[in-house]
């Protein structure tokens, strides 16, 4: 079966744009999850979407945002985007809690 | 606040030798932990998970040992390979939620 897709792989913003970052999960999956990586800090939760509704969200300002779909797709976005902003972001789907997350390969954001 | 801790950035092993990597946590509330493994440029693929009410569990070369007095968690794997070269995170779980908590990660390098 297909793994989970991030779309665009990478991207170039400048500082003060906005950005929008596309996950599509496992089929049957519903929860799905993203998150921050930054040389030095790990994975860093973002949030989590189950059924359309946000359940979890990490220590971010509220530029970063997202939504999940009635097909489970979600999205991400970040607004007046700061230069360390810049990171892989990492989408992750699940099909029950404390499950094996299976992540994409994630979007490679570079801010100038 | 970083909750789950990998206190070494980086590990090197001669091939065919025992891999340990540690992880410590701090909130005696997770009742799940993983191991992921990640090669640049791709998502964390998942290797082994333990419950928090056993204190091993194994998978092939993989072995994972869970000290819940302690707090502490430890991967081995043996023997090591050099495609085993890669970061390797440790994630906490809390039960019944899809919210992964990781650690920032030690890079194994297996010389050959």
């Amino acid at each position: 079966k297909a793994g989970v897709t991030q779309t665009p792989r990478y991207l170039i913003k400048t500082r003060g744009q906005q950005v929008t970052l596309s996950c599509s999960p496992i089929s049957g999956h519903r929860s799905v999850s993203w998150y921050q990586q930054t040389p030095g800090q790990g994975l860093q939760f973002l949030f989590e979407y189950f059924s359309e509704t946000q359940r979890n969200k990490g220590n971010f300002p509220g530029r970063f945002s997202g939504r999940q779909f009635s097909n489970s797709r979600s999205e991400m976005n970040v607004s007046t985007l700061e230069l360390g902003d810049s990171a892989l972001y990492l989408c992750a789907s699940s099909l029950v809690p404390a499950d094996e997350a299976f992540f994409g390969q994630g979007t490679r954001l570079t801010v100038v | 606040d970083q909750q789950v801790k990998q206190n070494s950035p980086s590990l090197s092993v001669q091939e065919g030798r025992i891999s340990i990597l540690n992880c410590d946590y701090t909130n005696s509330m997770f009742d799940y932990f993983l191991w992921y493994k990640k090669y640049p440029a791709e998502g964390p693929t998942f290797l082994i998970s333990i419950s928090s009410i056993k204190d091993k569990n194994e998978d092939g070369r993989f072995t994972v040992f869970l000290n819940k007095s302690a707090k502490h968690l430890s991967l081995h794997i043996v023997p090591s390979q050099p495609g085993d070269s890669a970061v390797y995170f440790c994630a906490a779980i809390f039960s019944g939620t899809y919210k992964y908590i990781f650690g920032t990660g030690t890079r194994l390098k297996v010389l050959a």
